[in-house]
């Protein structure tokens, strides 16, 4: 398909594993973002690429997060030592423009 | 810090009913604002946006919504639900300073319609 995509669509991890979370943005697109949301919540802010430069990345939550962009398409959340409140669907959404996005549908991922 | 508030979590209809669904947001300044719908078991996708002009938007499905500036409100209209309206509702917004350029999201609105 044409849309974004993100793998896997589910993930349990146990406690203090880390983890890799894989976006692959519609082709051509320069901005890219990362959302958590969190159950009954709607998405908050990570993190925003604009091609291969990570132009923001206030919104992640500890220095456990990191989030990468090397070619300007594909990019990956990775978390390191994960943790129970880390339990979320994350949302990765790109855009040929700042002011859209496209959302793929979310890795949800599960620390037991 | 800028926020955004749906006051309704849960919204039950019958189908044909008329549906609102508020959206207010904390922020002075120049907005884009923007409504998302989550089908069960689907992606994000957007239903409408504003950015400027006209402050009654239409958007996909028979959806609409109205920017009232001095109020700070998005809210989505529809005159006439049906069942396949069921979804859960995001209202966003991109606030136009220097913090960034990310969609802050209301908590959503779950809307069901009963056939």
């Amino acid at each position: 398909g044409a849309g974004v995509s993100q793998s896997p669509r589910y993930k349990v991890a146990k406690r203090g594993q880390d983890v890799a979370l894989r976006c692959d943005p519609i082709s051509g697109h320069v901005s890219l973002f990362w959302y958590q949301q969190a159950l009954g919540q709607g998405p908050e802010f990570l993190t925003y690429f604009q091609n291969e430069a990570q132009l923001d990345k206030s919104g992640l939550p500890s220095d456990r997060f990191f989030a990468e962009r090397p070619e300007g398409s594909v990019s990956t959340l990775k978390i390191q030592r994960t943790q129970q409140e880390d339990s979320a669907v994350y949302l990765c959404a790109s855009g040929m423009r700042i002011t859209e996005a496209f959302f793929g549908q979310g890795t949800r991922l599960t620390v037991v | 810090a800028q926020s955004v508030s749906q006051h309704n979590h849960h919204v039950i209809l019958s189908e044909a009913a008329s549906l609102e669904l508020g959206c207010n947001y904390s922020y002075g300044g120049t907005v884009n604002l923007f409504w998302y719908v989550q089908y069960p078991g689907q992606h994000l996708q957007l239903l409408l946006k504003y950015f400027s002009g006209d402050p009654l938007v239409k958007g996909i499905k028979g959806f609409e919504a109205e920017f009232i500036k001095s109020k700070f409100s998005f809210n989505l209209r529809k005159p006439s639900v049906q069942w396949s309206d069921t979804a859960e509702y995001f209202c966003a917004v991109k606030m136009n300073n220097n913090a960034g350029n990310m969609l802050t999201f209301g908590g959503g609105t779950r809307l069901m319609v009963k056939p």
